[in-house]
């Protein structure tokens, strides 16, 4: 089958840095995606990997290990808006179907 | 701006009622989705579209249609064969020839009177 695992929910204290894990075991891989949705909107688009390594975007930084099927999100400088759900999300193949795998999202609580 | 636009916010429905949420893209994007969202679970897939008048079944499709008669809207009816309709409702889309994400609409939110 194929599985997305993340933690259901961290707690981080405003300022700090906070590491978000999502591992996977999917058919196929062709790209992994991140993705913030604060409570009742849709989510938005955070990053996107699909080689090894770590991709940098201001305070949100993403890593992949395609070897080992693991991604992690880092927020730093954290600030109360980043309370919210982060989804990780797999496409495991190319082409234009592109249907995604989705984890169950991690709910992170950034306390004052 | 360009963007997709969901509609209604809000949405209600009676029993046996079948209703359509609708779902607008002015991105030119070629691909379109239905996902649909319930309290501590992932987005779940329920019909996607690559092209217009082409659509396939997700993962939970029993209980809704589609159609995609035109490549800016793919509008989903949740007939009265689906039992438990109370849900988020999310459309998404996005180019089909690169690695771009899915961009998303703001949801419906489909609660039974």
């Amino acid at each position: 089958g194929q599985n997305i695992d993340q933690p259901t929910e961290m707690t981080a204290t405003e300022g700090a840095i906070v590491q978000i894990n999502c591992t996977y075991q999917t058919s196929g891989f062709n790209g992994l995606f991140w993705y913030q949705q604060h409570a009742g909107e849709a989510p938005t688009f955070l990053s996107y990997n699909v080689l090894d390594g770590l991709e940098e975007k201001g305070r949100f930084s993403s890593f992949l290990s395609r070897s080992k099927g693991y991604s992690y999100l880092l927020l730093k400088e954290l600030q109360m808006k980043d309370s919210a759900s982060y989804l990780c999300a797999v496409s495991p193949n190319a082409g234009n179907n592109r249907k995604l795998i989705w984890g169950l999202g991690t709910s992170l609580a950034v306390n004052p | 701006d360009g963007g997709i636009t969901q509609s209604p916010k809000y949405l209600f429905r009676k029993e046996g009622q079948n209703v359509t949420l609708s779902c607008e893209q002015n991105l030119n994007h070629d691909a379109m989705y239905w996902y649909r969202q319930d309290p501590g679970q992932g987005l779940r897939l329920i019909y996607y579209s690559q092209i217009v008048n082409d659509f396939q079944k997700g993962d939970i499709a029993e209980g809704y249609s589609v159609s995609r008669e035109k490549k800016e809207s793919f509008p989903l009816t949740v007939t009265s064969a689906q039992k438990n309709p109370t849900a988020f409702y999310l459309c998404a889309s996005r180019l089909t020839n690169s690695n771009q994400p899915q961009h998303f609409g703001d949801g419906t939110r489909l609660s039974i009177l």
